[in-house]
């Protein structure tokens, strides 16, 4: 079975400090892909990053950064510096290789970043 | 970059309407389009996978008769809540898969989303 695990469900962090945020992933596919979204209030999902299991580097895109390690099946997700527009629901979702491939998302982790 | 127009963005009806939602790629094709439903500070749970030209696969749980999925052309997906009551009331949500040139590659094209729409039944 396939499982995405986001074990925070809220953090709280006040601006400038760094904040990660933890996905943890079950999978029994050698291919997958992993996403970032985030969700803020109005609802849209923003797309921030996909990594396929075969490319283990990490990757890191002005303040935010990302960890892959298959080894533990995690795909951790760092902001640095958070800022308040950071807040939102950031959602860790996995997705099966193959021609169909619907994403299985986490529970998301709501991130609260205050002034 | 590619989009996806979900519409309409908000209803809001009374118990017993149906409502349909539209979910259109703009600049690309799409065979593959899938519908998510989340609840108040709850994660996106798959409803349906909409393939064009055939039947939508559901979920389990999902009651067919109950949201209609009908995806006409290669850019248009369309989900039908029939018949709606209150516990239909919820952030529906739509994404499409760019199509590729072969299946072999189609697990590699990115998935874009909708911005959602949100429904309330009174």
């Amino acid at each position: 079975a396939q499982k995405v695990t986001q074990a925070q469900t809220e953090i709280s962090v006040v601006e400038k400090e760094d904040v990660t945020l933890d996905c943890v992933y079950e999978t029994r596919d050698t291919t997958y892909y992993l996403f970032w979204y985030k969700q803020p209030p109005s609802g849209e999902l923003v797309f921030l990053i996909r990594r396929n299991s075969f490319d283990e580097q990490n990757e890191i895109s002005g303040r935010y950064s990302w960890n892959f390690q298959k080894s533990t099946s995690s795909f951790n997700f760092t902001i640095t510096a958070s800022q308040v527009v950071d807040s939102a629901v950031y959602f860790c979702a996995l997705r099966k290789g193959g021609s169909q491939g619907n994403l299985i998302f986490g529970k998301g982790t709501k991130l609260s970043v205050k002034p | 970059g590619a989009v996806v127009s979900q519409h309409p963005s908000r209803v809001i009806c009374k118990s017993g309407t149906s409502v349909k939602i539209e979910c259109r790629s703009l600049d690309f094709q799409a065979t593959t389009m899938f519908w998510y439903r989340q609840f108040p500070k709850q994660s996106l749970m798959l409803m349906a996978t909409s393939n064009e030209g055939s039947k939508a696969t559901y979920e389990q749980g999902v009651e067919k008769d109950k949201f209609l999925i009908n995806h006409a052309s290669l850019t248009l997906s369309t989900l039908t809540v029939t018949s709606a009551h209150p516990e239909d009331s919820s952030f529906y949500i739509c994404s499409a898969r760019e199509d590729s040139g072969s299946t072999w590659s189609a697990s590699n094209q990115p998935q874009h989303f909708g911005d959602g729409t949100r429904l309330s039944i009174l």
